[in-house]
């Protein structure tokens, strides 16, 4: 039981470049999140899915698209990286009793 | 959007010393949730306190819950050198239970 696993674990871009994160999750949760962290501040959602096949908005969508197309995964793309995207990714799932299980988190460096 | 503020930002107290995190937030909310980060890594899931709670322990962490001042506060009694990390409160409002964090305290215990 794995838990929550994020691929890839470093990535350093330059601007224009294009990416997909990938989150994997073995609990068989339905909801899951992508989050990003900036230095001395709290996490901040990105996009978020449901169940398998939707997706919807969060707090920051801008620059991001999501893909749930299997349980399990969750994909985070960002199709023209900018330097305003360089942060950490946590990806996580939520268990029926709402807590949220969190992934190691993605260091994301767009130059 | 909603968001949680804690105080103090910084805290340092020796091993064995109990450390008080307050967390105020701003609207109406299902439940509150506190979470740490150690350095370099994801959240983890410490305690969720309910709209309707007013106190809850696990262990060594009492949490307590006044919705009427929109403010919840974090008690680790007898702190440990490993409890050493960043600790967020996060609120849930609505049924996809995203979360909405706070900007976090740091508390060092030293030895």
């Amino acid at each position: 039981n794995a838990g929550v696993t994020q691929t890839p674990k470093f990535r350093v871009l330059k601007t224009g470049q294009s990416m997909t994160l990938l989150c994997a999750q073995d609990m068989n949760h339905e909801y899951m999140y992508w989050y990003r962290q900036d230095p001395g501040m709290g996490l901040r959602l990105i996009h978020y899915s449901v169940g398998e096949g939707t997706t919807a908005k969060g707090e920051v969508p801008d620059g991001y698209n999501v893909s749930r197309l299997k349980k399990q995964n969750f994909l985070l793309g960002l199709e023209s990286a900018a330097p305003s995207q360089t942060s950490v990714y946590f990806c996580a799932s939520r268990a029926l009793g709402n807590e949220q299980f969190f992934g190691p988190g993605t260091r994301l460096t767009v130059l | 959007s909603q968001q949680g503020e804690e105080d103090p930002q910084a805290l340092s107290i020796q091993e064995g010393e109990n450390a008080t995190m307050n967390c105020s937030y701003k609207t109406s909310i299902n439940n509150l949730q506190w979470y740490r980060q150690n350095s370099g890594r994801g959240l983890v899931h410490l305690i969720l306190i309910r709209s309707n709670e007013r106190e809850k322990h696990s262990g060594r962490l009492r949490v307590t819950l006044d919705t009427s001042k929109k403010s919840s506060s974090l008690l680790i009694t007898a702190s440990r050198a490993a409890d050493t990390a960043s600790y967020f409160c996060a609120t849930v409002l609505g049924t996809a239970s995203k979360l909405t964090f706070g900007t976090g305290t740091r508390l060092q215990v030293t030895l």
